[in-house]
């Protein structure tokens, strides 16, 4: 199984500050025959479903704030927040589509300082 | 609008079964690879089992293969979620989720919980 490790497990960030998070796969989750990262973002509110951020590691889901990126290649993603609003407090977890079983990140607790 | 609900959660004594069922609507089911995703109390998520357009290719997590059987009708638009032998640790809430490129569209999900 590939196994996603998420840093840090929680960070507190002012409004208007970046916010970055860091996803780590145990093996490459390249596809070099399409050269696509099997790579999802997700966030979650409390007491909601997630909602996809982020696909093929850096392609921005339709309605996503601009202020969300996602970077990376191979096994190293970054989720960065270039501007952390109020509305962006929630759980962020990286996930895997290259392979079943499809794995998630631990997740990142994203508060406000 | 694309919509999923979920429904059929509830108590369950350790050792029993259930059966899950998701409601789709505002896209073509039929043409969707589908999963159920399932999210213990204050813990992350994990998948489940997911099966494809016609329903005739399915794969599951290690940890329910032999327990769970995912299915779906197309003509119901409805996906289906058959859980036996449930454990403690089957407690969680399930959602079902939409295929594209990742995961587009939850559920709101259903919450099992497995007590005596």
């Amino acid at each position: 199984d590939i196994v996603m490790t998420q840093s840090p497990d929680s960070l507190a960030v002012s409004l208007g500050e970046r916010a970055t998070i860091n996803c780590k796969s145990s093996q490459s989750v390249l596809y070099n025959s399409n050269n696509k990262n099997y790579l999802a973002w997700y966030q979650q509110k409390p007491g909601q479903p997630p909602k996809l951020l982020i696909y093929w590691a850096s392609i921005r889901e339709s309605g996503v704030p601009d202020r969300f990126s996602g970077s990376g290649s191979g096994t190293d993603f970054t989720l960065t927040i270039s501007s952390l609003q109020a509305e962006d407090v929630a759980v962020y977890y990286c996930q895997q589509y290259f392979t079943t079983p499809w794995t998630f990140g631990q997740g990142t607790k994203v508060q406000i300082k | 609008e694309v919509q999923l609900v979920e429904s059929g959660g509830g108590l369950v004594q350790p050792g029993g079964s259930l059966r899950l069922s998701c409601a789709a609507s505002g896209f073509t089911f039929s043409s969707y690879w589908m999963s159920w995703v399932r999210q213990a109390p204050g813990k992350g998520l994990e998948w489940v089992a997911n099966t494809n357009p016609y329903g005739n290719e399915k794969y599951y997590v290690d940890s329910v293969k032999g327990r769970v059987t995912i299915s779906r009708d197309n003509a119901k638009n409805s996906l289906y979620l058959q859980v036996h032998s449930l454990r403690a640790e089957d407690t969680a809430v399930y959602y079902c989720a939409r295929h594209t490129n990742a995961w587009d569209y939850w559920g709101q999900g259903t919450l099992v919980t497995v007590s005596s």
